[in-house]
């Protein structure tokens, strides 16, 4: 299957700080890719939808300006989480679709688990 | 708004036990994927289905899509405790963004 890598696996930070995620498709091009966040024992939750040379679409409820993600190109997109709040802590997951249509699984990345004290 | 309900949502079991994970909506999809989660990784894909009455095996799973493509199962024969983890299904709309709609998943815990 298709490879998306996405670094780092941990990270740590200070309240206030802001703290970049990266994903990467490592062996197909993708003009989409997604953010999810996942709370313990929970399914994903979509956050918004990476869209390669424009803006990125949010979820209701997300705060774009707290989520700032950027697909700078056709294999990676970053998420930064802004002045972060330990309420931020979570597990965030990058997803991306190598086929166009609804026939093309998704590929995640391995996740990121943000700690923020 | 297309919603994928999905039961149970907790199954804890004796190893050698066979179980049976629902997914199920009221939209017609695509297509439905179902994912295997272990803690503290992303999720890995498992089978996508696609047409209607679709029968799908990998080793002792079974996965089948609903003939109106409306629904899916994952039967698991004979549960192994390498078997426990978070079960996902998820279905494309076809949609032009093709975001994934993810049902709630069933956590599963196989005993020895």
């Amino acid at each position: 299957g298709a490879v998306v890598s996405q670094h780092p696996s941990r990270v740590i930070c200070k309240s206030g700080t802001s703290v970049k995620i990266e994903c990467r498709s490592l062996d197909f091009q993708a003009t989409t890719m997604f953010w999810y966040r996942q709370f313990p024992k929970k399914s994903l939750m979509l956050m918004a939808t990476s869209n390669e040379g424009s803006k990125a679409t949010y979820e209701q409820g997300v705060e774009k300006d707290k989520f700032l993600i950027n697909h700078a190109s056709l294999t990676l997109s970053t998420l930064t989480v802004t002045s972060a709040h330990p309420e931020d802590s979570s597990f965030y997951i990058c997803s991306a679709r190598p086929g166009a249509g609804g026939r093309a699984e998704a590929f995640f990345g391995q996740g990121t688990r943000l700690t923020v004290v | 708004t297309q919603l994928l309900e999905q039961s149970p949502q907790f199954l804890s079991i004796q190893e050698g036990e066979n179980l049976t994970v629902y997914c199920n909506s009221s939209s017609v999809f695509s297509s439905l994927q179902w994912y295997r989660q272990e803690p503290g990784e992303g999720p890995v894909l498992l089978v996508t289905v696609v047409t209607g009455g679709e029968v799908k095996k990998l080793k002792r799973l079974t996965f089948q899509f609903g003939d109106a493509r409306k629904d899916s199962s994952l039967h698991i024969t004979a549960a192994q405790p390498g078997d426990t983890g978070l079960y996902l299904c998820a279905g494309g709309g076809g949609g032009s963004q093709g975001n994934l709609i993810f049902g709630k998943g069933t956590k599963l815990s196989v005993k020895p």
